[in-house]
């Protein structure tokens, strides 16, 4: 059972470029989260999803886009990296109304 | 606004020793809180949960406990191992009638087990 995976691990981009990164659950659950975690702050909500298709803005969206095409998938994309998204993402997943997250393994970006 | 404040911010014990961490919140109206532990390079897993009528929780050598009251919770690790060397963060569930975004994050207590 591989719960939450994400892809990729590392990922160093440029100011400007843009990007994509992948969250996977096999547990079936209907919420999916992202979220960054920076040093010395507590993760922050970035964009949410409650089910299939459907998205909404979480603490601090801003420069940032998700799609939930697929209930097992949940995609976040920067358009135009800027050097304060510098930092770790995390997705989650949980059942309807359960509050367990199940994080996956996180993303360090590094945007220079 | 909804805060959830976590102390010490990091913490160096020698192994074996036992040691306390503290969560501090003022969501509002309360669900449940739950603690996670983030091993270096992973995702929080969770510890344990403590919902409203629960003063204490043990799991293994974890003990959490609650007082809703004065709004304060705490992670007791005895006997502690290299192991146990994480970060430990605190979440607090506002009632928010099943709403994905109600969940609260403490920056979390680095603790550090020196052999």
């Amino acid at each position: 059972n591989a719960g939450v995976t994400q892809t990729p691990k590392f990922r160093v981009l440029k100011t400007g470029q843009s990007m994509t990164l992948l969250c996977a659950q096999d547990m079936n659950h209907e919420y999916m989260y992202w979220y960054r975690q920076d040093p010395g702050m507590g993760l922050r909500l970035i964009h949410y999803s409650v089910g299939e298709g459907t998205t909404a803005k979480g603490e601090v969206p801003d420069g940032y886009n998700v799609s939930r095409l697929k209930k097992q998938n949940f995609l976040l994309g920067l358009e135009s990296a800027a050097p304060s998204q510098t930092s770790v993402y995390f997705c989650a997943s949980s059942r309807q109304g359960e509050t367990e997250a199940f994080f996956g393994q996180g993303t360090r970006l590094t945007v220079v | 606004k909804n805060q959830v404040e976590q102390s010490p911010q990091s913490l160096i014990i020698l192994e074996g020793k036992n040691c306390t961490l503290q969560c501090n919140y003022t969501v509002s109206p309360f669900s449940n809180l739950r603690w996670y532990k983030q091993d270096t390079g992973r995702g929080p897993v969770s510890l344990t949960i403590m919902t409203f009528s629960e003063n204490t929780k043990s799991n293994g050598r974890y003990t959490a406990t609650l007082d809703a009251d004065t709004k304060q919770s705490s992670l007791h690790i005895t006997a502690s191992q290299l192991s146990d060397s994480a970060s430990y963060i605190c979440v607090v569930r506002v009632y928010s009638g099943g709403g994905a975004d109600g969940l609260t994050f403490g920056k979390g207590t680095h603790l550090i087990i020196q052999p």
